[in-house]
């Protein structure tokens, strides 16, 4: 099946810095993109739409000026979170669609590990 | 999204049978019924996919009464590994307007 790609898998940044998690559709163009943040014992909350060649459309409660979404290409979103802080920490998650409607799949990455100290 | 209501948690015994049943009484005549595994630090995994009646793979069924408003996921004869966090979504299909919301899943520990 289609393969999702994230990178890295896992980050420990210092307070204040800026983080780049990327996330590729291997095999598979995907012009909608997701990102979620799950915390330990809890479900995925989608934080945002990623949209190619246009900008993300972020949910109710989601800075965007802190959680920068890029999908500059059709198998490649990123997620920067800017000045990150510790409560930033968390799992994030990506995933795209490859096809559309009722035939349509979603595949989700494997995660990344965001640990701020 | 119909908003889809889950146990929170179930047990069982290795090589029984597992129903886990999932509500979504707001369902939409186009929308499908899809539920994912998750597993400690890894992303969702597509488990099995319907919209009526009974659908079965390699791994699971999925049992759809006629009125759709509960969708139950069969695992025959689980094992420890199936020991993971099991989530059930609807919606009607994916595209650029889809907004895939998870519910809060069911974390289903298995014994030996």
């Amino acid at each position: 099946g289609a393969v999702v790609s994230q990178h890295p898998s896992r980050v420990i940044c210092k307070s204040g810095t800026s983080v780049k998690i990327e996330c590729r559709s291997l095999d598979f163009q995907a012009t909608t993109m997701f990102w979620y943040r799950q915390f330990p014992k809890q479900s995925l909350m989608l934080m945002a739409t990623s949209n190619e060649g246009s900008k993300a459309t972020y949910e109710q409660g989601v800075e965007k000026d802190k959680f920068l979404i890029n999908h500059a290409s059709l198998t490649l979103s990123t997620l920067t979170v800017t000045s990150a802080h510790p409560e930033d920490s968390s799992f994030y998650i990506c995933s795209a669609i490859q096809g559309q409607g009722a035939t349509g799949e979603l595949f989700f990455g494997e995660g990344s590990r965001l640990t701020v100290l | 999204l119909a908003k889809t209501t889950q146990p929170i948690s179930m047990d069982s015994y290795e090589g029984q049978e597992v129903n886990i049943t999932c509500s979504h009484n707001n369902i939409a005549t186009n929308d499908y019924i899809t539920w994912y595994q998750q597993f400690p630090s890894q992303g969702p995994r597509f488990i099995i996919q319907g919209y009526k009646t009974k659908v079965t793979n390699e791994v699971a069924s999925l049992f759809i009464p006629a009125d759709r408003k509960s969708s139950t996921l069969s695992l025959p004869r689980v094992s420890l590994s199936d020991t993971a966090v099991y989530y059930c979504l609807v919606g009607p299909g994916y595209s650029s307007a889809s907004k895939i919301i998870f519910g809060s899943g069911t974390r289903l520990s298995i014994r030996p």
